[in-house]
């Protein structure tokens, strides 16, 4: 069975500078996707980023980018920037590869951003 | 267009009672997706549908628990004779069937509380 671990419960960053959060998962799959969603306190999922297995090239969306090492299966967002608006839970995703199928979470890591 | 719509957004009930929690995907979204997230943990997958496919209760906890979706649209999520380990936060998330790696957009999610 697939599993997504992020080790880092909690984390802080100060407004403007970048912080990379953790993320390693399981698979004996080689076609699969890896996702990082946002959670604020009002509860909904938002997708920060995406990653297909195939594809070695880094994704890479405005603030935030991925470092992606298949090899070592880890999966780790950074964002550079921070601000006051990305605090927030972020979980890690993982999906097997064809059209559809359920995500598999990690328990998720809880951002603040101080001023 | 409007997004995943869930209701009611928080409930309430004694344990024993039979809830009933209701999910309107985005128009046109023909998978649909039930996730349960207990206090401070990840989202657990419960069930997906998929078209006219048989639905995929891999991830159902317990008999107590059924899904039906009508017309392939609105979906209901019915939990029977509640217990308090059923109290979570029950998010449904729906996405379009065609191309690969389409993601999955969240509703609001279920405050469920039983006392």
């Amino acid at each position: 069975a697939q599993t997504v671990t992020q080790s880092q419960p909690e984390m802080s960053v100060q407004e403007a500078e970048t912080v990379t959060l953790s993320c390693t998962y399981d698979t004996s799959e080689s076609d699969y996707y890896l996702f990082w969603y946002k959670q604020p306190p009002s509860r909904q999922m938002i997708l920060v980023i995406r990653q297909e297995a195939y594809k070695q090239q880094n994704a890479t969306e405005n603030r935030f980018s991925v470092n992606f090492q298949k090899a070592a299966k880890s999966f780790s967002l950074k964002i550079s920037d921070s601000q006051l608006g990305d605090a927030a839970m972020y979980f890690c995703a993982y999906r097997r590869g064809g059209s559809q199928g359920n995500l598999i979470f990690g328990k998720g890591t809880k951002l603040s951003v101080k001023p | 267009g409007a997004g995943v719509s869930q209701s009611p957004s928080n409930k309430v009930t004694e344990k024993g009672k039979d809830v009933e929690l209701r999910c309107d995907p985005i128009s046109g979204h023909t998978a649909l997706y039930w996730y349960r997230q207990s206090l401070g943990q990840g989202l657990e997958f419960l069930i997906y549908f998929q078209g006219n496919s048989a639905p995929d209760k891999s991830g159902l906890p317990s008999d107590r628990f059924s899904a039906e979706r009508t017309g392939g649209s609105v979906s209901t999520l019915t939990i029977q004779r509640t217990q308090q380990e059923d109290s979570a936060v029950y998010l449904c998330a729906s996405s379009i069937q065609q191309g690969l790696n389409q993601p999955q957009h969240f509703g609001d999610g279920t405050r469920l509380s039983i006392l």
